[in-house]
């Protein structure tokens, strides 16, 4: 089965500074992996996704994540923080067709 | 272009009670889920609706919970006799198609249910 973990349960960053929330996960198989956003009183909004291809992947907002696979990691980053970006960040791998295994989020916190 | 909603926002209710929660997907959405979100942990995978086809109950937690989908449309999850251990918050998701690699979810803002 596969499985994702999100080490963090809290990131803090000063505003400006780079930020990096951390994704580990173990699948069979190939791996398909997503980040998800969850800003206060809203839904979850998909921010992006590794599917194939190059290992830098392009999302919403400014953010990015590295497709690692010898380390296996799936780390989402940002090289400048906004106040705005405080939220609950969710990683979660591909179980199957329809179904996605999701972490227990890391909520950040950016300080101006 | 309307989201996805759900309703009630929040509802209390007294441990035994049954309740209903909606959810309305994004129009055309042949796909949606019902996720459970309990503090401090990730999402819940409670059922899955495709289309016309059987749908997937594997995460439904107990014979309490039930879920339906009328007309391809709105879906409905109820809880009957409902516990403590039940007091979440209760997600709705849509997607185009089946595929998650290529349809991405798109959430409701959920229900938070409160059983005292």
């Amino acid at each position: 089965a596969q499985s994702v973990a999100q080490p963090e349960d809290q990131v803090n960053v000063a505003e400006g500074n780079p930020l990096t929330v951390k994704c580990t996960y173990s699948v069979s198989g190939n791996p398909y992996l997503f980040w998800y956003v969850q800003y206060p009183n809203r839904g979850l909004q998909f921010l992006l996704k590794y599917i194939t291809g190059d290992n830098l992947v392009k999302g919403s907002y400014g953010f990015e994540a590295e497709f690692n696979k010898s380390q296996t990691s799936f780390h989402l980053k940002k090289p400048s923080a906004l106040v705005s970006d405080s939220a609950l960040y969710f990683c979660a791998v591909r179980e199957s067709n329809y179904q996605l295994i999701w972490g227990a989020g890391t909520k950040l916190i950016i300080k101006p | 272009g309307a989201g996805v909603s759900q309703s009630p926002s929040n509802k209390v209710t007294e441990k035994g009670k049954d309740v209903e929660l909606r959810c309305d997907p994004i129009s055309g959405h042949t796909a949606l889920y019902w996720y459970r979100q309990s503090l401090g942990q990730g999402l819940e995978f409670l059922i899955y609706f495709q289309g016309n086809s059987a749908p997937d109950k594997s995460g439904l937690p107990s014979d309490r919970f039930s879920a339906e989908r009328t007309g391809g449309s709105v879906s409905t999850l109820t809880i009957q006799r409902t516990q403590q251990e039940d007091s979440a918050v209760y997600l709705c998701a849509s997607s185009l198609a089946r595929d998650i690699r290529y349809n991405e979810q798109f959430f409701g803002p959920g229900t938070r249910l409160t059983v005292l």
